[in-house]
Parts: structure tokens; C-alpha cells; sequence
């Protein structure tokens, strides 16, 4: 079966950095996905890996690892707007998105 | 980013009614365009998947003809959810997705049904 396995919470201090990683095995492999998720609202976009390696966004980075089906989040100079949902998708081999169930991220002063 | 637009952002209906929501792609042809449904502190569950033109993919355990899937056009789906029943509350995402398989998301709809 396809599984996305990605921690339920975690807690980080404002200004600190996450880590926020998930793991995957899914029937074949077109990209991986980061969002963005706040309470009541749609998710939005933070970052698409489909070769390894890291990918630096402003505050956020994401790595990837195909070979062992890992990728990570990195959030640094944590605010305290970064509290929210964090989701991990993979696009399978046909295409369509494999959710995780999303780290909820909270974020203390 | 491209922008998808998804309508109305919150409705409340009577149970036995139907209610239609619209997904639409403003700068961008969609291609594919998928329904999802999420319900509190949970992920996103795909409902189906539609490609302009021809009938939408239901997953395993939607029903079709209770939501009712129209791509009519590369910049509108329809989702109809018809005689709506309390269980059917909950909270409706579309997302279309363009030539470079990125995928965006509408603001999403909070359904209620009464």
C-alpha cells in the first residue's frame, strides 16, 4: 500500500529552527510536496522536490531523498504565524497526490 | 502563483437540499482538477479526480451520484452535493492542477447542513 508517515505535532520556540520530516513509499514517484496548512483554511504551496537534494525558499527549505524515501521541511527564524499544519504530499506514478496527515506545528514565545 | 477560486467560501443548508461549488482556474488551463473533503484535525481525503471533458474518477466509498463532478470547461469544475444530510457537513477543497503538475488550491468551502 502507499503510506506517508510525518510526526502528529511538534513544538519549537520563536526565532528557533524545525525539523519537520516525513517518509514515504508510494507506487512510483513524480515529486513531493510541502504545504501549508491554518486552522478553517486551504492549504497553500511551500515547495516541490523532485530531484534530491535541498531547495532554500527564504525561511523555508526542503531536502529529498529518493533513494531513501525521506524528505524534510526546514523552517528557521521561527514567527509565531508559522503556527499551522504542515502537510507532506507524493505524487504517484499516476499522478494523483498522497496526503500524510500533517504535523501541527505550535510555536511558543 | 496561479490562482484557482473556489465559491461560495461557506454555505448553510437544509437537509434534503442540494448545493453546487464551483472551482475555478483565473490564469491558468487546469488540466486535471481534484475534489477533496476534510474533516476537523484530519488530512485531506481526495473524493475525485476530473480531466476536462470526460467523467470524474470517483475514489473507493464516494458516492457519484450524491456528488455530483462537472468539468465543463480548463478553468471550471462543479461539485454538487445533492440531498445534502448532516453527515455531508464538512469542509470542501478543490485544487487544479496545470501543465507542470504543480497543484493549487481554492480557499476551500465549509458546508453545513441544518
Amino acid at each position: 500500500g502507499q503510506n506517508i508517515d510525518q510526526p502528529t505535532e511538534m513544538t519549537a520556540t520563536e526565532g528557533a529552527i524545525v525539523q519537520i520530516n516525513c517518509t514515504y513509499q508510494t507506487s512510483g514517484f513524480n515529486g513531493l510536496f510541502w504545504y501549508q496548512q491554518h486552522a478553517g483554511e486551504a492549504p497553500t504551496f511551500l515547495s516541490y522536490n523532485v530531484l534530491d537534494g535541498l531547495e532554500e525558499k527564504g525561511r523555508f527549505s526542503s531536502f529529498l531523498s529518493r533513494s531513501k524515501g525521506y524528505s524534510y521541511l526546514l523552517l528557521k527564524e521561527l514567527q509565531m504565524k508559522d503556527s499551522a499544519s504542515y502537510l507532506c504530499a507524493v505524487m504517484d506514478s499516476n499522478y494523483q497526490l498522497i496526503w500524510g496527515a500533517g504535523t501541527k506545528l505550535i510555536i511558543k514565545p | 502563483g496561479a490562482v484557482v477560486s473556489q465559491h461560495p467560501s461557506w454555505v448553510i443548508c437544509k437537509s434534503g437540499t442540494s448545493v453546487k461549488i464551483e472551482c475555478r482556474s483565473l490564469d491558468f488551463q487546469a488540466t486535471t482538477m481534484f475534489w477533496y473533503r476534510q474533516f476537523p484535525k484530519q488530512s485531506l481525503m481526495l473524493m475525485a479526480t476530473s480531466n476536462e471533458g470526460s467523467k470524474a474518477t470517483y475514489e473507493q466509498g464516494v458516492e457519484k451520484d450524491k456528488f455530483l463532478i462537472n468539468h465543463a470547461s480548463l478553468t471550471l469544475s462543479t461539485l454538487t452535493v445533492t440531498s445534502a444530510h448532516p453527515e455531508d457537513s464538512s469542509f470542501y477543497i478543490c485544487s487544479a492542477r496545470n501543465r507542470d503538475v504543480e497543484a493549487f488550491f481554492g480557499q476551500g468551502t465549509r458546508l453545513t447542513v441544518v
